[in-house]
C-alpha cells in the first residue's frame, strides 16, 4: 500500500545538538517530497522541498534534507537544534500527475528540545 | 507572497447548528483548494480537495452532505460543517495551491471548531 513512514513519534535533543528526523514513503513512483513544521495550534510552514535534481536540499531555519531513492527516504536534518525549533514536523508527498498538492503527510514527529 | 488565510481563527457552536469557515488566497489565484482536518496529536487527514467552479471531490468516508465544500472564485473557499457534532469538534486547515498543476500548497492558519 502507498504510504508515507515518520517511524520517530518523539524526539528529544539537546539544544545544540544535530537532528535527524526520518520519513519513508512506499510508492511505484518518486513523489515530490516536503517537509513541513507545525507549532500547536497553528497551521503549517513550509521547510524544503524536493522535486528533482540535487538529492540534498536547503530549507530555511537552516534545515536540510536528503532524498535517497534508493532507501526510499527524505531525511530531515539540522546541524545545531535551537530551543524555537520544538514543534511537530511533517514529511508529505504529492504523488505525480494526481491533483495538484494533494498530499499524504506522514503520522509526525513531536520534537522536544531540552535547555 | 503566497499567503492563505482562514476565518475564524477559532469558533465554538451549539450542536445542530451549521458553521462556515472561508479559507482565502490573499495574493495569488488558487484553482485548487484543500480542507483538511487534524485530530489532537494527529496528522493532517485530507477531507476533499475543491476545485474553482466545479464540485468538490470528497476522500472516502468523509461524509458530503455533511461537509458542504464551495470554491466559488479564485481567492475563496468555503467548508460549511452542517449540523454540527461534538465529535466535529477539530482543528480545520485549508491549503491552496498556486496555479493550474502547481504541486506545491500553502497552508492557512487552521481553524479550531469546538461543537457543545
Amino acid at each position: 500500500a502507498q504510504s508515507v513512514t515518520q517511524p520517530d513519534i518523539h524526539i528529544t535533543v539537546s539544544e545544540g545538538a544535530s537532528l535527524e528526523l526520518r520519513c519513508n514513503y512506499s510508492y511505484g513512483a518518486t513523489p515530490y517530497l516536503f517537509w513541513y513544521v507545525q507549532s500547536p495550534g497553528q497551521g503549517l510552514q513550509l521547510l524544503l522541498k524536493y522535486f528533482s535534481g540535487d538529492t540534498l536540499v536547503q530549507g530555511i531555519k537552516g534545515f536540510e534534507a536528503e532524498f535517497k531513492r534508493s532507501q526510499s527516504s527524505f531525511n530531515l536534518r539540522k546541524p545545531s537544534v535551537h530551543w524555537s525549533d520544538a514543534a511537530e514536523y511533517f514529511c508529505a508527498v504529492v504523488l505525480f500527475n494526481t491533483n495538484a498538492g494533494k498530499s499524504t503527510f506522514g503520522d509526525g514527529t513531536t520534537l522536544t528540545v531540552k535547555p | 507572497g503566497a499567503v492563505v488565510s482562514q476565518h475564524p481563527s477559532w469558533v465554538i457552536c451549539k450542536s445542530g447548528t451549521s458553521v462556515k469557515i472561508e479559507c482565502r488566497s490573499l495574493d495569488f489565484q488558487a484553482t485548487t483548494m484543500f480542507w483538511y482536518r487534524q485530530f489532537p496529536k494527529q496528522s493532517l487527514m485530507l477531507m476533499a480537495t475543491s476545485n474553482e467552479g466545479s464540485k468538490a471531490t470528497y476522500e472516502q468516508g468523509v461524509e458530503k452532505d455533511k461537509f458542504l465544500i464551495n470554491h466559488a472564485s479564485l481567492t475563496l473557499s468555503t467548508l460549511t460543517v452542517t449540523s454540527a457534532h461534538p465529535e466535529d469538534s477539530s482543528f480545520y486547515i485549508c491549503s491552496a495551491a498556486r496555479g493550474t498543476g502547481s504541486y506545491e500548497q500553502y497552508f492557512g492558519p487552521g481553524t479550531r471548531l469546538t461543537v457543545t
